[in-house]
C-alpha cells in the first residue's frame, strides 16, 4: 500500500527556517513528480512548488527564492527547505503524489505537518 | 496567475438537497479543473478531474461539469458524508491555484 508521511513541522519565529521531509513508502518513487500544498487558515488551499523525476522544480511566486524543494530518489524522500519564514507561511504542509509526467491533480497525499511561525 | 472564484463559500443544505457548487476561472483553463473534498484533520480526497471524470470509488452523487472558465460541482443527494469544504483547482497553467473554498453545512 502506497503511504506518504510528511514530517519536520514545529513552531518557529519569524525569519527562522525549516526544513519537511515526506517519506514514501509502497512506491517506486523515482517514477513519480512530487509536490507540496499547503492548507492556510485564511487561503484554503494553495499549491507550494512541484518537483519532476529528474529534480526539476516549479515554485509559488511568494515562495520563489525562499523555499526549495528537493528529492532524494535513494531515500523514497522528498524535502522542502524554507528560509525567512513569515506569518504567511502558517500552514499545514501536505506532500502528495504526481503523476508520471506532470503533476496536475493529486489521489495520495501525505497526513500533512504543521507550520507555526509566530513570535 | 488563473484566478480561482467559488461561489457561494458556504452552503446550509438538507439531508436529500441536490447541491451545486460553481468555479469560475479568471481566463479559460479548457477541462484542466479538478475537484477536492476537505474534512478537518484529513488530506484533501480527490473527487473529480479533468472537469467532469469521476474518480474510481467517488459515489456516483458527485459529478462535475463546465469547460473554459466556468465549472460547477454537484452532488445529486446531499448524504451525512458529504458535509465538509470543497475546492476546485485548475491545471492548466503553472502556477496551480486553488478556489477559495465552499463549506457546506447542515441546515
Amino acid at each position: 500500500e502506497m503511504q506518504l508521511v510528511a514530517s519536520g513541522g514545529g513552531l518557529v519565529q519569524p525569519g527562522e527556517s525549516l526544513r519537511l521531509s515526506c517519506a514514501a513508502s509502497g512506491l517506486t518513487f523515482s517514477d513519480f513528480w512530487m509536490t507540496w500544498v499547503r492548507q492556510t487558515p485564511g487561503k484554503g488551499l494553495e499549491w507550494v512548488a512541484d518537483i519532476d523525476r529528474d529534480g526539476n522544480a516549479k515554485y509559488l511566486d511568494s515562495v520563489k527564492g525562499r523555499f526549495t524543494i528537493s528529492r532524494d530518489n535513494g531515500k523514497s524522500s522528498m524535502y522542502l527547505q524554507m528560509t525567512s519564514l513569515t506569518a504567511e507561511d502558517t500552514a499545514i504542509y501536505y506532500c502528495a503524489r504526481g503523476g508520471f509526467t506532470s503533476s496536475w491533480w493529486w489521489v495520495y497525499w501525505g497526513q500533512g505537518t504543521l507550520v507555526t511561525v509566530s513570535s | 496567475d488563473i484566478q480561482m472564484t467559488q461561489s457561494p463559500s458556504t452552503l446550509s443544505a438538507f439531508l436529500g438537497d441536490r447541491v451545486t457548487i460553481t468555479c469560475r476561472a479568471s481566463r479559460s483553463v479548457s477541462s484542466s479543473l479538478a475537484w477536492y473534498q476537505l474534512k478537518p484533520g484529513r488530506p484533501p480526497k480527490l473527487l473529480i478531474y479533468k472537469a467532469s471524470n469521476l474518480y474510481p470509488g467517488v459515489p456516483a452523487r458527485f459529478s462535475g461539469s463546465g469547460s473554459g472558465t466556468e465549472f460547477t460541482l454537484t452532488i445529486s443527494s446531499l448524504q451525512p458524508d458529504d458535509f465538509a469544504t470543497y475546492y476546485c483547482q485548475q491545471f492548466n497553467t503553472y502556477s496551480l491555484t486553488f478556489g477559495g473554498g465552499t463549506k457546506v453545512e447542515i441546515k
